[in-house]
């Protein structure tokens, strides 16, 4: 069965500075996808960044990039110039392939909180 | 606005009360789920649904139940509550359950969340 595990329950940064959070998983599929949501305390859920496991590519939005690493089955979230707007739960999540279970198998998260 | 709806957004109840948590998307979504929120353990997926009359437990469907009558609802439904049960329920949908043209289309929309509370 897929797992994912994110080890820092909690991070803290100071504005303007950068922050990885870690994300590993495991898996016996070859293609399937990870994600980053994030979750502020208003609780709702946002997508913060998507990869595809086909891809070499590391997927970046504006701040946000990932260090997909297949073959260690890791997928760190970093994120640039930090803002407090960031301050949130992050949790990583893996989906299964077309033809798979069709689950989404989320970590326990990560509380980041930006300090000024 | 394309949106997730969960209703009630909070509630109270009592161990052994049927409760439905009703949940809308406006997108024509094919594949709907729901996962419950708990401290320490993440989101964990319930039941999901890849189209209309097609579901499929996720990881903890015990006490649980769903139905997809219709493409836009997917109602939860919790026969017989108790106090376990007391957790964060998101809903939450994506376009497509296959995601042949890898546009995207399997990213879940989220619901606003519920707060159910089993005494």
């Amino acid at each position: 069965a897929q797992t994912v595990t994110q080890s820092q329950p909690e991070m803290s940064v100071q504005e303007a500075e950068t922050v990885t959070l870690s994300c590993t998983y495991d898996t016996s599929e070859s293609d399937y996808y990870l994600f980053w949501y994030k979750q502020p305390p208003s609780r709702q859920m946002i997508l913060v960044i998507r990869q595809e496991a086909y891809k070499q590519q590391n997927a970046t939005e504006n701040r946000f990039s990932v260090n997909f690493q297949k073959a260690a089955k890791s997928f760190s979230l970093k994120i640039s110039d930090s803002q407090l707007g960031d301050a949130a739960m992050y949790f990583c999540a893996y989906r299964s392939p077309p033809g798979g279970t069709y689950k989404y198998i989320f970590g326990t998260g990560t509380r980041l909180k930006v300090l000024a | 606005e394309a949106q997730v709806t969960q209703n009630p957004r909070y509630l109270i109840t009592v161990t052994g009360k049927k409760l439905t948590v009703t949940c809308s998307q406006n997108m024509n979504h094919e594949y709907m789920s729901w996962y419950r929120q708990d401290p320490g353990l993440g989101l964990r997926q319930i039941y999901y649904s890849m189209n209309v009359e097609v579901t499929d437990k996720g990881d903890v469907p015990e006490g649980y139940k769903v139905s997809r009558k219709e493409k836009r609802n997917f109602p939860l439904i919790l026969e017989s509550p108790s106090p376990n049960q007391t957790s964060l329920y998101f809903c939450a949908s994506s376009l497509r359950a296959h995601e042949g043209g890898r546009s995207g289309a399997n990213v879940l929309t989220f619901g606003a969340g519920s707060r159910l509370t089993v005494l």
